[in-house]
């Protein structure tokens, strides 16, 4: 069965800290990884990866997919209260349009 | 653009009742989706159509849901009857063919079924 792991579960910083979110996978036929936030309502998309390392970068985010090991990382570095949210991965398969979603990791940044 | 528009935002029931969620997509998006996201267990994909037609709904529980999608621009996601266990926010997201990469979430509904 497929499916799509996340860890921490949860997370608490201080501001200015730099964090790092997993996300592990087993599909078949993997296409791609995507990273969503999602602070009170909808996930909002991030990034989506579809090679090994290659990093993409927004800001202060940025993520990089290892194909191999079939995981993927999320790094925020000098984090604000603003990132607080839950951080969704979800991978996208070959031949169907449909995405497999992680729990999420909740992340809390303190003042 | 308005976004995917989703209704009610919120809604109360009683065990046993019938609720009806709704959903516009983005207009000229041919994929529309439905999700249940909670606590437990995160998001799952409950269905998806391609131009109006069901594609995928393998993630749906069980035979009280059931959706529609009568035209391009409404779908119905529809539990009859309703059980505590069915309390969960549910998302609407569409996408177009030629990003098939991204996709636009509504704000979602949250059922509480009491």
């Amino acid at each position: 069965e497929d499916k799509v792991v996340q860890s921490p579960l949860s997370l608490v910083v201080h501001e200015g800290d730099t964090v790092t979110l997993n996300c592990s996978y087993e599909v078949t036929n993997f296409r791609s990884l995507l990273w969503y936030k999602q602070e009170k309502k909808a996930p909002t998309f991030l990034f989506m990866l579809t090679s090994s390392g290659i990093e993409k970068k927004s800001g202060r985010l940025s993520s990089i997919l290892d194909k191999k090991e079939l995981f993927s990382i999320l790094n925020i570095t000098a984090t604000q209260t603003g990132d607080s949210a839950i951080y969704l991965c979800a991978v996208w398969a070959s031949g169907t349009y449909k995405y497999i979603f992680g729990t999420g990791t909740r992340l809390k940044v303190l003042a | 653009d308005a976004g995917v528009i989703q209704s009610p935002r919120h809604e109360v029931t009683e065990m046993g009742q019938e609720v009806t969620l709704r959903c516009k997509p983005i207009s000229g998006h041919d994929y529309l989706f439905w999700y249940r996201q909670t606590m437990m267990r995160g998001l799952e994909l409950l269905i998806y159509f391609n131009n109006n037609v069901p594609i995928d709904d393998s993630g749906m529980p069980e035979d009280r849901f059931s959706a529609k999608m009568p035209n391009a621009s409404f779908s119905t996601l529809k539990i009859q009857p309703s059980e505590p266990r069915d309390s969960a926010v549910y998302f609407c997201a569409s996408k177009d063919r030629d990003k098939p990469y991204e996709q636009y979430f509504g704000p979602g509904t949250r059922l509480t079924v009491t």
